[in-house]
């Protein structure tokens, strides 16, 4: 079975910083994939961005980046230049082989201007 | 525009009356899945599949049932309903790049509110 876990329920963090999102899993699979999904107070599902297990390099999407550290497995989303616009709950994911794609419970991400 | 499509946005039963949600994807991907999301649970996995009459069960499939006979098409039935299934539901549709994993990353529908009374 495969676990993803998000400990932090809340955070909070000023325009314009940099803040970090914590993310850790647990799988028997060598073969997976991890994401981070938005989900802002309209209620859709925006995927930020993608990492392949088998690549060391972090996955960066603008101001998005994650920290992939596969032997700890974990995998954190760090947000650059906070924007308002960025305030949303938002949901670490990972998909293997058998094809399920599971959530962590979310963080409720505030952004203070 | 490529998207999921998912109807009613709303809907309001009442226990035992059967009623389906549609889901429609128009990316011609291989996976569709079906989640259901509840304060403090995050979102949890119904059912999910792999193409056109490969189905299986997810994480909390009791109490629902899905189809795949076409490959746009997922609906989610729930043939008698009770309050404990009232929640926010999600229908995605992924591809795949690898043959084997649904690795592209989902594509959500915009989510159906459902309240059983």
């Amino acid at each position: 079975a495969q676990t993803v876990t998000q400990s932090q329920p809340e955070m909070s963090v000023q325009e314009a910083e940099t803040v970090t999102l914590s993310c850790t899993y647990d799988t028997s699979e060598s073969d997976y994939y991890l994401f981070w999904y938005k989900q802002p107070p309209s209620r859709q599902m925006i995927l930020v961005i993608r990492q392949e297990a088998y690549k060391q390099q972090n996955a960066t999407e603008n101001r998005f980046s994650v920290n992939f550290q596969k032997a700890a497995k974990s995998f954190s989303l760090k947000i650059s230049d906070s924007q308002l616009g960025d305030a949303a709950m938002y949901f670490c994911a990972m998909v293997g082989a058998n094809s399920k794609l599971t959530f962590g419970k979310g963080i409720t991400l505030s952004v203070r201007p | 525009e490529a998207q999921v499509t998912q109807n009613p946005r709303y809907l309001i039963t009442v226990t035992g009356k059967k009623l389906t949600v549609t889901c429609s994807q128009n990316m011609n991907h291989e996976y569709m899945s079906w989640y259901r999301q509840d304060p403090g649970l995050g979102l949890r996995q119904i059912y999910y599949s792999m193409n056109v009459e490969v189905t299986d069960k997810g994480d909390v499939p009791e109490g629902y049932k899905v189809s795949r006979k076409e490959k746009r098409n997922f609906p989610l039935i729930l043939e008698s309903p009770s309050p404990n299934q009232t929640s926010l539901y999600f229908c995605a549709s992924s591809r795949s790049t690898s043959g084997t994993i649904p690795n592209y990353g989902y594509t959500f529908g915009s989510g159906t509110r459902l309240t059983v009374v």
